[in-house]
């Protein structure tokens, strides 16, 4: 079965100082990737995904970049971190439904980013 | 183009009683739909999914949602609810033609149980 990974599960960092969230899927090949942001008491915000190795689309600008130097893994990076990057970041993957029909996606159990 | 409505930000039942949260979609293509539910500091679980065969769909925890065409809704119900049942929970919908990742998501229903 597939398992999805991300740490740390908690992260303090003071602003300025870089980021680093690391995400890794198990028992898929292939998968498409995504990093989504909820800050506190709103919705997802999808941030980037990719659909193979060194392939990043980006959905919204900022100080964040992502990575993914392996099939199964996918990174999420900051060279200096702001105080409106507090959030929870989720990782997932997805899987094609037949027919056409879209995506089913899973996600991971988050990192919680403290900026201070 | 999809979207997806969640029409309760927040929704608060006793524990025992029913529970219904109500999520409106619209799409150009035959759409699959999806309830997910995430507790705090937790990520989102998938609590059902409704990729065109019964309308009726079954998911864990005693869960169950409609999909209705002619609604272009798929609300969330169960029976009874359990303190444990209280937390977030997200309406999704993904088709062939949907967003840049193909999928939207819902803002959010913030349900809470109260004893």
């Amino acid at each position: 079965s597939q398992t999805i990974h991300q740490w740390p599960a908690t992260l303090v960092q003071p602003v300025g100082s870089p980021l680093s969230l690391e995400c890794t899927v198990e028992g898929t090949s292939n998968p498409n990737l995504y990093w989504y942001r909820q800050a506190a008491g709103r919705g997802l915000q999808l941030l980037f995904y990719s659909v193979g190795i060194g392939q990043i689309s980006s959905e919204v600008p900022q100080n964040l970049s992502a990575s993914r130097p392996q099939d199964r893994q996918f990174i999420l990076s900051s060279k200096k971190l702001l105080l409106s990057d507090s959030g929870f970041y989720l990782c997932a993957w997805s899987v094609m439904l037949a027919g056409g029909r879209g995506k089913t996606q899973y996600f991971g159990p988050g990192t919680r980013l403290l900026v201070l | 183009a999809q979207s997806v409505t969640q029409l309760d930000s927040h929704v608060s039942v006793s524990e025992g009683t029913p529970v219904l949260l109500r999520c409106n979609y619209s799409s150009s293509y035959s759409p699959s739909l999806f309830w997910y539910v995430q507790h705090p500091n937790k990520g989102l679980q998938l609590l059902l999914k409704y990729t065109s065969a019964a309308t009726l769909v079954k998911g864990i925890n005693g869960f169950e949602a409609e999909f209705k065409k002619s609604e272009t809704s798929f609300h969330l119900t169960k029976p009874s609810a359990h303190m444990s049942d209280a937390a977030e929970y997200f309406c999704v919908v993904s088709d062939q033609g949907g967003g840049a990742d193909g999928l939207t998501f819902g803002k959010g229903t913030h349900l809470i149980i109260q004893p």
